[in-house]
């Protein structure tokens, strides 16, 4: 069963820093691409970031970039997300999520989700 | 840059069926798309992953009563005999030039 645990969120102050950390098992993780999703309250879905398998490829969204970095231990089947420099609009709860993958190829979609992990960044 | 659309608000009654749209910008009717369920202070769970020849691959679990097709650059999601737990947020998601997408949502109301 692939299971997914997100762990590393919290009450920040704007300007301060956080590490997200996904747990990952039950499936190869080192073939798969993976994401950060995040929902701010009461909003929808709002696609963060990627990395591709070997972490040769990653990308964000415009709202993080600059700020966050994503990143992986193959070794440890663990996805991670730096957050610096956050801020007040940041606050939501962050999904990692797998990347649909078959037969060599990645589609960029999730077909699978943890249970998230709440950051609130408030003053 | 793809844009999926998805209109705010659904409903349909108990037992009854219901066909959710999300609609690729112009220029994107051959992307993939997946859909996804979030239930009441739940995370999102991975319904299926749609292409555009209509064909789909469900996520493990998902019942018979939910299906997807294709008409061009809309992508539907169909339940049928609704039950209470279908009450929900519908997402669906798809990938632009090196970035993620998600359409609004559609809030599914069973009456």
């Amino acid at each position: 069963e692939v299971q997914l645990v997100e762990s590393g969120g919290g009450l920040v102050k704007p300007g301060g820093s956080l590490r997200l950390s996904c747990a990952a098992s039950g499936f190869t993780f080192s073939t798969y691409s993976m994401n950060w999703v995040r929902q701010a309250p009461g909003k929808g879905l709002e696609w963060v970031s990627s990395i591709s398998t070997s972490s040769r490829y990653t990308s964000y969204a415009d709202s993080v970039k600059g700020r966050f970095t994503i990143s992986r231990d193959n070794a440890k089947s663990s996805l991670y997300l730096q957050m610096n420099s956050l801020r007040v609009e940041d606050t939501a709860v962050y999904y990692c999520a797998r990347e649909y993958c078959s037969g060599g190829r990645c589609y960029g979609v999730d077909d699978s989700w943890g249970q998230g992990t709440l950051v609130t960044v408030s003053s | 840059q793809v844009v999926l659309t998805q209109s705010p608000s659904a409903s349909a009654s108990l037992g009854a069926s219901v066909k959710l749209t999300c609609t690729l910008s112009s220029g994107h009717s051959s992307y993939v798309i997946a859909w996804h369920q979030q239930q009441p202070e739940k995370g999102p769970r991975y319904l299926m992953k749609l292409n555009s020849d209509g064909s789909y691959n469900k996520g493990d679990g998902i019942p018979d009563r939910f299906s997807g097709s294709t008409s061009g650059a809309e992508r539907y999601l169909t339940i049928s005999s609704l039950q209470s737990e279908d009450e929900a947020d519908y997402y669906c998601q798809t990938w632009g030039t090196g970035t993620g997408v998600f359409g609004g949502g559609t809030k599914l109301t069973v009456l």
